[in-house]
C-alpha cells in the first residue's frame, strides 16, 4: 500500500526558504504526477503546483514564482521549495498524487503544519 | 483563474435525512471532446487530510457507500448524501482539475442537526 509523509522544519523565519520533502513508500513515483496544497484558516485549499517524476512542473501563478519543486527518483521523493515567506505561509502542507482520475488527488500524505514566525 | 463557489458554508441535517452540497464553477469545466466534467468531491474530517469521493463529477472512488452521488455539467455541480449518517460528519470540498491553476471551493461543513 501506498504512504506518502511529509517532511520539514516545523518553523520558518520570515523572509527565509520553507523547504520540504514528501517521501513515496510502499510504490514508485513514476509514472504518476504529484502536487502540493496547503491549507490555512484563512485561505482554505490552495492549489501550490505539481510536478511529474519526469521533473516537469505547473505552479499556481499566485505565488509570484516563488515557488521550486524537483523529484529524486532515485530516492522515491519529491520537494518543495517556497522562498521569501511571509505570515501567509503559514499553513498545513500537504503532498498528494495524482491518481488515474484526471488530476484529481487519490491519495494525501498527513500534512505538516509550518509556522512561518520570528 | 477559475473560480469555485460552493454553497451552504455549513450544513445541518438530521440522520437519515439528504444532504445536498452546491458547487459552481465560474467558467465550464466539461471537455465537450470527452464529455467529462473536471471536478472533484472530498471529504476532510478534523485532523486528517481530503479524501477523495468523487471524480469525473460523477464517479464514486472504490469503497465509497452509494449513498454518495455526484451529478451536475459545465458549470453547476451538486454532491449528495442520500441517507446522512454519523460517519459523514465532514466539511465537503470540490475541486475542478480543468485548468490550472487548479482550484478549491470554500468548503460546506457537514453536521447533524
Amino acid at each position: 500500500q501506498v504512504h506518502l509523509q511529509e517532511s520539514g522544519p516545523g518553523l520558518v523565519r520570515p523572509s527565509e526558504t520553507l523547504s520540504l520533502t514528501c517521501t513515496v513508500s510502499g510504490g514508485s513515483i513514476s509514472p504518476y504526477y504529484w502536487s502540493w496544497i496547503r491549507q490555512s484558516p484563512g485561505k482554505g485549499l490552495e492549489w501550490i503546483g505539481y510536478m511529474y517524476y519526469s521533473g516537469s512542473t505547473e505552479r499556481n501563478p499566485s505565488l509570484q514564482g516563488r515557488v521550486t519543486m524537483a523529484v529524486d527518483t532515485s530516492k522515491n521523493l519529491f520537494s518543495l521549495k517556497l522562498i521569501s515567506v511571509t505570515a501567509a505561509d503559514t499553513a498545513i502542507y500537504y503532498c498528494a498524487r495524482h491518481g488515474d482520475y484526471g488530476d484529481s488527488n487519490d491519495l494525501w500524505g498527513p500534512g505538516t503544519l509550518v509556522t512561518v514566525s520570528s | 483563474d477559475i473560480v469555485m463557489t460552493q454553497s451552504p458554508a455549513s450544513l445541518a441535517v438530521s440522520l437519515g435525512e439528504r444532504a445536498t452540497i452546491n458547487c459552481r464553477s465560474s467558467r465550464t469545466i466539461l471537455l465537450t471532446s470527452t464529455n467529462k466534467n473536471f471536478l472533484a468531491w472530498y471529504q476532510q474530517k478534523p485532523g486528517q487530510p481530503p479524501k477523495l469521493l468523487m471524480y469525473w463529477a460523477t464517479t464514486r472512488m472504490s469503497g465509497v457507500p452509494d449513498r454518495f452521488s455526484g451529478s451536475g455539467s459545465g458549470t453547476h455541480f451538486t454532491l449528495t448524501i442520500s441517507s446522512l449518517q454519523a460517519a459523514d460528519v465532514a466539511t465537503y470540498y470540490c475541486q475542478q482539475y480543468f485548468a490550472a491553476p487548479y482550484s478549491f471551493g470554500r468548503g460546506t461543513n457537514v453536521e447533524i442537526k
